[in-house]
């Protein structure tokens, strides 16, 4: 399988523990994105990289959240003192940039539960 | 208010029938709109891309743009249990950030 691969799929912790998700993106895509998406929503943005450079990143990513794509590959995020209110199906996706918006193609999501 | 609206529903119907879903959004800004398709615990797949005003059609799948109104749709036809899933608009300004409605699930009944 060649598409956007995420790890882990579930992630139980408890308040106030780090955690740390990974995506791999399709290999040739040089975009790479995370969103959010609670129960009963859509996806919310949170952050995207270009290669290694992180290009935009949403207010909704407080100080607690950091992400890095270190070599232009895969990528991490990570949430600090992690709350309840993470709860959340966090989602990556990747593109091959191009002219407009690029098409974007998601991962089966990383599904935190905060106790 | 949202950016992108979208009735959450369910919206049930019988299997074979045309099934219509729909968005509204405020930002006159938007040029590129797509539907995604995700079912349950999933991640979304793309289902529809298109640029601008006018319609797309794909299969048993239609996707239709009216900048005029700031709304656009998607229209299913011979519907299938297997289409059963939470339908969601995506629309871009051209810059990378994809901004969701919140999903509309379709229950198709055989």
């Amino acid at each position: 399988d060649t598409g956007v691969s995420q790890n882990p799929r579930h992630k139980i912790t408890k308040r106030g523990q780090n955690v740390t998700f990974r995506c791999d993106p399709i290999s040739e895509h040089n975009r790479l994105y995370w969103y959010r998406q609670t129960l009963g929503q859509g996806p919310e943005f949170l952050t995207y990289f270009q290669n290694e450079a992180q290009l935009e990143k949403s207010r909704l990513l407080s100080d607690r959240f950091s992400a890095e794509r270190p070599k232009g590959s895969f990528s991490t995020l990570e949430i600090q003192r992690t709350e309840q209110g993470d709860s959340a199906m966090y989602l990556c996706a990747s593109s091959l940039a191009g002219q407009g918006a690029d098409t974007q193609y998601f991962g089966p999501g990383t599904r935190l539960t905060v106790l | 208010q949202k950016e992108v609206e979208q009735d959450p529903g369910p919206l049930s119907v019988p299997e074979g029938a045309i099934v219509s879903l729909n968005c509204t959004y405020s930002n006159s800004a938007f040029q590129y709109f797509m539907w995604y398709r995700q079912y349950s615990r999933k991640g979304p797949e793309l289902l529809m891309y298109t640029y601008s005003s006018g319609n797309k059609e794909d299969g048993r799948f239609t996707a239709q743009v009216d900048k005029s109104s700031k709304y656009i749709s998607l229209f299913i036809r011979d519907s299938q249990p297997s289409d059963s899933a939470t339908y969601l608009c995506a629309m871009s300004d051209g810059f990378q950030k994809l901004v969701f409605g919140t999903g509309t699930r379709l229950l198709v009944s055989p």
